[in-house]
């Protein structure tokens, strides 16, 4: 089972910041197997970006995602206010099982 | 636009069985892999397994392996998940997502509550 490892757990930024999250997998994933999601408070996760720098439909310009092989980042260029939340990264790269990091909870510094 | 709608969910004791059904619409459900996610109190995400189109395979996270069923029916689309022997660590809400390894549609989720 591939281990996907996420740091920080917290990540305090002020508005118009950038913010940077880092995702390590414990086996080399393909970049085109890597995608991220956003998920509020009391809400459920929503795609960002996948294939590891595909923004999803209707994904703003300033989320962007980069890495290859175990080291991957998502970067927030400028904080907004709705930017606040908890962010996952997934491997499906290893079929059939699948996994989830355990997520950075962005929050206001 | 793309809906899914989970139910049935509940309190149930340890050891007891509970059905997940999830009716989609507003794309071709039979096109799709589906999948199940689940998110204990407070908690990440955890991956419980997935159908594919047609449901010609299937496959389960190791947590869930034997005792629980995902199956689904094209004819009314709609996604099941039968939990069985279900231990309180199997509390969390759990999500119908549609899936293309990519987990790109979520439902709000149904929580499953497994508490004596």
């Amino acid at each position: 089972e591939i281990v996907m490892t996420q740091s920080p757990a917290t990540l305090s930024v002020s508005p118009g910041e950038r913010a940077t999250l880092s995702c390590t997998a414990s086996q080399s994933v393909s970049s085109n197997y890597l995608a991220w999601y956003q998920q509020k408070p009391g809400q459920a996760p929503r795609l960002l970006i996948y294939s590891t720098s595909t923004r999803a439909t209707g994904i703003p310009a300033r989320f962007s995602g980069s890495g290859s092989g175990t080291e991957f980042t998502l970067t927030i260029s400028s904080l907004q206010s709705e930017d606040f939340a908890v962010y996952y990264c997934q491997q499906y790269n290893h079929w059939p099982k699948l996994s989830f990091g355990g997520g950075t909870k962005v929050e206001i510094k | 636009q793309v809906q899914l709608v989970e139910s049935g969910g509940g309190l149930v004791k340890p050891g007891g069985s509970l059905r997940l059904s999830c009716a989609a619409s507003g794309f071709t459900f039979s096109d799709y892999y589906m999948s199940w996610v689940r998110q204990a109190p407070g908690k990440g995400l955890e991956w419980v397994g997935y159908i594919r189109s047609g449901g010609s395979a299937i496959y389960y996270a190791d947590s869930v392996e034997g005792r629980f069923t995902i199956s689904r029916d094209d004819a009314k689309n709609s996604l099941y998940l039968q939990m069985n022997s279900l231990r309180a660590e199997d509390s969390a809400v759990y999500y119908c997502v549609t899936f293309r390894g990519i987990m790109e549609y979520w439902g709000q989720g149904t929580l499953v509550t497994v508490s004596s």
